[in-house]
């Protein structure tokens, strides 16, 4: 079974620190995904990175910084948290793209933030 | 207008029921399509795929309707279980970026 783990099911972090949300998989999957989820919204893409030290942009990036020095970890860094960013974050692990059933993703249990 | 559009519910429906989700798209070179499910405080997980022939996995069944730009998802003989969100979910290819609905909610109940 693929799994995604996440460094922490709750955060909690004041107004101006810097965050950092941590994801691996060990599927040896290229592709990494970090999402925000909020009601009503769905999920939105905040950054994805398909190979090491590769990494784009997604729907939502302003805000984040992302890092993936290893294939297996891709992590998520709020440079100085706010209060709008309070939600939760989902990591999602899928292989190259190309073949049927490529297309998935396998999602991390998420880590819902607060920032006070 | 959102990329992605689903009806968010509640559907409550009994035990036994058949209930159908539908949900439009917006841009016509979207390639591959999916049902995700996302039970309360979890994450999402596939449930299925859908293609274009319409593809049936026991009591799911999912069409593409590619002309009008929407996907469906019926649900026979609701159980229980199957309370949970369920998320509309395009690709426009390339590096597998997913474009998600903001989900619509089934309750069944007893």
């Amino acid at each position: 079974d693929v799994k995604v783990t996440q460094s922490s099911r709750y955060l909690v972090k004041r107004t101006g620190e810097k965050v950092f949300l941590e994801c691996v998989q060990d599927m040896d999957h290229e592709n990494m995904f970090w999402y925000r989820q909020d009601p009503g919204l769905g999920l939105r893409l905040i950054y994805f990175s398909y190979d090491v030290k590769m990494k784009e942009k997604g729907d939502i990036p302003e805000g984040y910084s992302v890092s993936r020095e290893k294939k297996e970890r891709f992590s998520l860094i709020l440079e100085s948290a706010s209060t709008n960013q309070t939600s939760m974050y989902l990591c999602a692990s899928s292989p190259i793209a190309g073949g049927p059933g490529t297309d998935t993703q396998y999602f991390g249990p998420g880590t819902r933030l607060t920032v006070l | 207008r959102k990329e992605v559009e689903q009806d968010p519910g509640p559907f409550n429906v009994p035990e036994g029921a058949t209930v159908a989700f539908n949900c439009t798209y917006s841009n016509s070179a979207s390639q591959s399509f999916f049902w995700y499910r996302q039970d309360c405080r979890k994450e999402p997980k596939l449930l299925m795929s859908v293609y274009s022939s319409g593809n049936e996995d026991g009591r799911f069944t999912a069409q593409l309707n590619r002309a009008s730009q929407y996907i469906s998802l019926l649900i026979r003989d609701s159980k229980l279980s199957d309370s949970a969100t369920y998320l509309c979910v395009v690709t426009l290819g390339g590096y597998n970026k997913l474009i998600f609905g903001a989900g619509t909610r089934l309750a069944v109940h007893p």
